[in-house]
């Protein structure tokens, strides 16, 4: 069974950082490129970041709002790909989604997300 | 403000059809088929409904159809059940400075 299980969502200060995690199991992790989405409280989804294949290269792309600020990561060992979030600020307030991202520019598996709140 | 644009709602009564647009530009849904659609009951995992514009993942009923007309795509939901209320987005590629654009989302109400 395909399962992606994401954790460490929690209440920080603006300024501060926070590393997501998702567990992976049910398929080739290291072959597979995955991705965050974000969805803000009342808001629409918004893509965050995409890390290509480990195979691949592990090459990593993020959206303008993040760029900077936000690190993508993965390790095979564990099965577990990272968000890892620094600077943030009260707008970054969003449940977070890892995804599973296929050839065809779609998200084709999705977990249940964690909550990450930025306020003071 | 989302860079594909959808209606914020749509609705229709059980076993009518309904249509969700996404209008986008030349960048993005018009340039590329490579646009999919989410179906999300809030609170749980959003689900792929469409990809490459057309294209239904095994598990997906065939009440659910895609289709793309210069910059706008759209979304066709037929039979409507009770089950298929929920919030639907799409997504469009827009090349690789901008992996993934999604719209507004759309809240389909089953009357």
């Amino acid at each position: 069974e395909v399962q992606m299980v994401e954790s460490g969502g929690d209440l920080v200060e603006p300024g501060g950082s926070l590393r997501l995690s998702c567990a992976v199991s049910g398929f080739s992790f290291n072959d597979a490129w995955m991705s965050w989405v974000r969805q803000a409280p009342g808001k629409g989804l918004e893509w965050v970041g995409r890390i290509e294949s480990t195979t691949g290269g592990g090459i990593t792309d993020y959206a303008a709002p993040v760029k900077g600020r936000f690190t993508i990561s993965r390790d095979g060992s564990k099965t577990t790909l990272y968000l890892q979030m620094n600077s943030l600020k009260t707008e970054d307030t969003a449940v977070y989604f890892c995804t599973k991202w296929n050839r065809a520019n779609a998200m084709d598996v999705w977990g249940q997300g964690t909550t990450v709140t930025v306020s003071s | 403000q989302s860079a594909l644009t959808q209606p914020p709602s749509a609705s229709g009564s059980p076993g009518q059809s309904v249509t969700i647009s996404c209008t986008g530009t030349s960048s993005d849904v018009g340039g590329y088929n490579y646009v999919s659609w989410y179906q999300h009951h809030p609170g749980k995992a959003p689900n792929l409904m469409i990809y490459e514009v057309t294209k239904r993942p095994s598990g997906v009923p065939d009440r659910f159809s895609g289709s793309k007309s210069g910059n706008t795509a759209s979304l066709t939901v037929s039979g409507l059940q009770a089950e298929d209320e929920a919030d639907y987005y799409c997504m469009s590629y827009a090349g690789s400075n901008n992996l993934g654009v999604f719209g507004g989302g759309t809240k389909l109400t089953v009357l």
